[in-house]
């Protein structure tokens, strides 16, 4: 398996721009989590979601932020407009149950707000 | 709620110095403990877990965390680190019996000097 897979890796938009960020889980998990990454606030989970149902999004930040799973094998989580305080590296992460197992972590999306 | 102190930000070392990074957390109940690492430009992956049993856990590249309940701590060890060991390191718990969801740590940056 490739692993969790995230796209873009390097984002850079202007203010006001909507980005959207993608991932596709490890095939076989039930679990997506989004996390975002900052110096200030380290890992933050952001939303996850189970068997492509959002069970928690209590960490989404504003209105501006949202998130989706059409499908098992793919996520997307959308910024729109988007704002400079919003950059920050975007990790998806999948897991089989989220139980004791360890989550699998993508790539990572660096995002630079402008 | 549960929570994650990591209380060296940056650690510094030379090559064959040995280390120990300080991991504690604040929950009541039962707990799986996680070490994870972040390698320059990678993604986060797992270091190591605990789940119950012997509280010494070893895991790869020569790693080790040791579980103290009564300290609430799950401290990350290695007798003799490489300049490959550079790397951020996050602690993470999730409680037992609940969500499972996992609580980061803020990582703890370690860089080491050949």
């Amino acid at each position: 398996d490739a692993g969790v897979i995230q796209s873009p890796r390097h984002e850079v938009t202007e203010m006001g721009q909507e980005v959207t960020l993608r991932c596709k889980p490890i095939s076989g998990h039930d679990y997506l989590f989004w996390y975002r990454q900052t110096m200030m606030r380290g890992l933050e989970l952001l939303i996850y979601f189970n068997n492509n149902v959002p069970i928690d999004d209590s960490g989404m930040p504003e209105d501006r932020f949202s998130a989706k799973m059409p499908n098992a094998s793919f996520s997307t989580l959308k910024i729109q407009p988007s704002e400079p305080r919003d950059s920050a590296v975007y990790f998806c992460a999948s897991s089989f149950h989220t139980g004791p197992n360890e989550q699998f972590f993508g790539p990572g999306t660096r995002l630079t707000v402008l | 709620a549960q929570s994650v102190s990591q209380h060296n930000h940056h650690v510094i070392l030379s090559e064959a110095a040995s280390l120990e990074l300080g991991c504690n957390y604040s929950y009541g109940g039962t707990v799986n403990l996680f070490w994870y690492v972040q390698y320059p430009g990678q993604h986060l992956q797992l270091l190591l877990k605990y789940f119950s049993g012997d509280p010494l856990v070893k895991g790869i590249k020569g790693f080790e965390a040791e579980f103290i309940k009564s300290k609430f701590s799950f401290n990350l060890r290695k007798p003799s680190v490489q300049w490959s060991d550079t790397a951020e390191y996050f602690c993470a718990v999730n409680a037992q019996g609940g969500s499972y969801i996992p609580t980061f740590g803020r990582g703890t940056s370690l860089i080491v000097h050949p």
